[in-house]
């Protein structure tokens, strides 16, 4: 079993949908948890970064942990075709390194 | 801005061939990473550096080494390249691992025939 788990997608959504992306983990030594996205032939780039549990808001984006179910999430809101990506979850424990989710693609379509 | 420059961004060699894949940042990070990319298979990492001739390995460090002979400089290189090596690498950099900012550059597309 992966230490994280994510759906590759792809999803799928119409202009304006709210997207939810997930991640589940099974390493209970994680608390660093971050969102990367990913362009098309560009290297991923951090998107939002929550320490332990709880949520956090920035703009379009609300990034979700909830360390009791190992599970984490992302929500964008009033998604955009600009928001077509590939969306990488990432978590650390004791800062040594990222242990990266597989991806999942998402394209919001006109 | 914090850039992070990959020498090649697609590069085609045969089975045997050493490969030289260069990374260069400039924003004076101690950290650096080199990760490869597969489909279904998401980032792994090869190997990474905390500090200049400091290197660990990483997931997957089998057929690959690196070097670190300067703070902005971070190279992959793989001895004798085979196909299995056919992969997108991605260099990061970052100021503190636990941040979860790491810095990529834009990848190097590498097919080994």
């Amino acid at each position: 079993q992966k230490e994280v788990e994510q759906d590759p997608g792809p999803l799928s959504v119409p202009e304006g949908a709210i997207v939810s992306l997930n991640c589940t983990y099974s390493n209970s030594a994680f608390q660093y948890f971050m969102w990367y996205r990913q362009y098309s032939r560009k290297g991923p780039e951090l998107l939002m970064y929550t320490y332990s549990s709880g949520n956090k808001e920035d703009g379009r984006f609300t990034a979700q942990v909830d360390k009791s179910s190992k599970y984490i999430s992302l929500f964008i809101r009033d998604s955009q075709p600009s928001d077509s990506a590939t969306y990488l979850c990432a978590m650390t424990g004791t800062a040594s390194k990222l242990t990266f989710g597989t991806g999942t693609r998402l394209q919001v379509t006109l | 801005d914090v850039k992070v420059t990959q020498s090649s961004r697609y590069l085609v060699k045969r089975t045997g061939e050493k490969v030289f894949l260069e990374c260069v940042q400039d924003m004076d990070h101690e950290n650096m990473f080199w990760y490869r990319q597969d489909p279904g298979l998401g980032l792994r990492l090869i190997y990474f550096s905390y500090d200049v001739k400091m290197k660990e390995k990483g997931d997957i460090p089998e057929g690959y080494s690196v070097s670190r002979e300067k703070k902005e400089r971070f190279s992959l290189i793989l001895e004798s390249a085979s196909t299995n090596q056919t992969s997108m690498y991605l260099c990061a950099s970052s100021f503190r691992v636990s941040s979860g900012e790491l810095f990529f550059g834009e990848g190097s597309r590498l097919t080994v025939l």
